[in-house]
């Protein structure tokens, strides 16, 4: 059972627009999410974070919001850049021992 | 400052051979170390878990085990290996706060 959904599994966005990249959950336990970012053959790298008790945190041009009511978190990037072309992963913990990840989402950013 | 080693990076191997993958962690103490699968196409996959030495948790049964002979040390195996098993594997850690960081990871081809 995929408690962590990511829909879409591949997004294209211009250089300079925002990229939203959304993700799902069903487990209402859960109480920390993060967002990692993964080049090809090259384990995930943390991104940005955000805890069940906020509904927002931003870390540049990366802002994470949470809708605890609906179960749902995004990712916006703002500006998108070329760099910015990878596989995205959302996750989430109840425990922080236990990890929950959804199976991605592929961000192009067209120069 | 917190470097983690995985290997080998590539591995090919027979369809019923032995494995064994080995992660270490250096510059922290009694990290919580985890394995992860990422099959073609799919998200990550947990597979184990150890909150320190000795303790192992199992996520998904199947022919894969996996010990913590050291604290600072990981170690995935198997027996015998099927077509299955062949994936990106993924070692990571995680210390005091939820943010997990991984290895560069391990490609398994099962022929």
């Amino acid at each position: 059972d995929q408690q962590v959904k990511q829909n879409s599994p591949s997004l294209s966005v211009q250089e300079g627009r925002i990229s939203i990249l959304n993700c799902d959950y069903t487990n209402s336990m859960f109480d920390y999410f993060l967002w990692y970012k993964k080049y090809p053959a090259e384990g995930p790298t943390f991104l940005i974070s955000i805890s069940s008790i906020k509904d927002k945190n931003e870390d540049g041009r990366f802002t994470v919001f949470l809708n605890k009511s609906a179960k749902h978190l995004s990712l916006h990037i703002v500006p998108s850049q070329p760099g910015d072309s990878a596989v995205y992963f959302c996750a989430a913990t109840d425990t922080g021992n236990q990890f929950y990840f959804g199976t991605g989402t592929s961000l192009t950013v067209i120069p | 400052s917190q470097t983690i080693h995985q290997w080998p990076a590539t591995l090919v191997q027979p369809v019923g051979s032995p494995l064994s993958l080995e992660c270490t962690v250096e510059g922290t103490s009694n990290p919580n170390l985890y394995w992860y699968r990422q099959a073609a196409g799919r998200g990550l996959q947990l597979l184990f878990y150890s909150v320190g030495i000795g303790q192992i948790s199992s996520e998904v049964p199947q022919n894969l085990s996996a010990s913590r002979p050291q604290d600072r040390q990981f170690i995935l195996s198997s027996k015998k290996l099927l077509l299955s098993d062949s994936g990106f594997y993924l070692c990571a850690w995680a210390g005091t706060t939820y943010e997990q960081y991984f290895g560069p990871g391990t490609r398994l081809t099962v022929t």
